[in-house]
């Protein structure tokens, strides 16, 4: 089946560590996408990669990186120097065809909580 | 700066229309509206695209005004479990792409 997958789809650490989220695609889409999802709130772009080895931060970049080295795989690392990192992240993909907002394609998401 | 908005929420029964809007003054030329539904605990799914006019597909219908700077997603008879948060997404200048911040909508029976 193609698809995108996240894991773990809950995650729990420690305040002051590092801890990378994955996201993997099977759609042979170019561009990839992490959001944060706030408790009642909408969809915040934190970074974004059109791609392999290019990235962009969107609007909430600070405290999270990322990387591009495959085609199929995006992984976000929350690091410790975000303040409020417990949110439900959603990895998503699609395809590039010549306009600037394309079908994206959801994962699950991952729920992390920071204690 | 660029805005995507949509109301917070909505109420409607079960067998009736509902129209949910959203406003994006600043819309790219060349761009899509595309909106998403979104269940509890899970990703959004993708319900419908249109650039102009009017679109429909199995599942909802969408109508676009000649300027563009807003859309309206209509779903027909709604049931119970269409109770979710629906998002409109659209593009702007720059590669800028904003979600609304969803209309959550509530069907009751």
């Amino acid at each position: 089946d193609g698809g995108i997958t996240q894991s773990p789809k809950y995650l729990f650490r420690k305040e002051g560590q590092n801890v990378t989220l994955s996201c993997e695609q099977n759609l042979n889409h170019d561009a990839m996408y992490w959001y944060r999802q706030d408790p009642g709130q909408g969809l915040r772009l934190i970074y974004y990669s059109q791609i392999v080895n290019d990235f962009q931060k969107g609007d909430i970049a600070e405290g999270y990186s990322v990387s591009r080295e495959k085609k199929e795989s995006f992984p976000l690392t929350v690091t410790s120097a975000q303040k409020n990192p417990t949110a439900f992240y959603l990895c998503a993909s699609s395809t590039t065809r010549g306009r600037t907002t394309y079908e994206q394609y959801f994962g699950p998401g991952t729920r992390l909580t920071v204690t | 700066l660029a805005k995507t908005t949509q109301p917070i929420s909505m109420d409607s029964y079960e067998g009736q229309e509902v129209n949910i809007t959203c406003s994006h003054n600043n819309i790219a030329t060349n761009d899509y509206i595309t909106w998403y539904q979104q269940f509890p605990s899970q990703g959004p799914r993708f319900i419908i695209q249109g650039y102009k006019t009017k679109v429909t597909n199995e599942v909802a219908s969408l109508f676009i005004p000649a300027d563009r700077k807003s859309s309206t997603l209509s779903l027909p008879r709604v049931s119970l479990s269409d109770t979710a948060v629906y998002y409109c997404l659209v593009g702007y200048n720059n590669n800028d792409m904003r979600f609304g911040a969803g209309t959550r909508l509530t069907v009751k029976p």
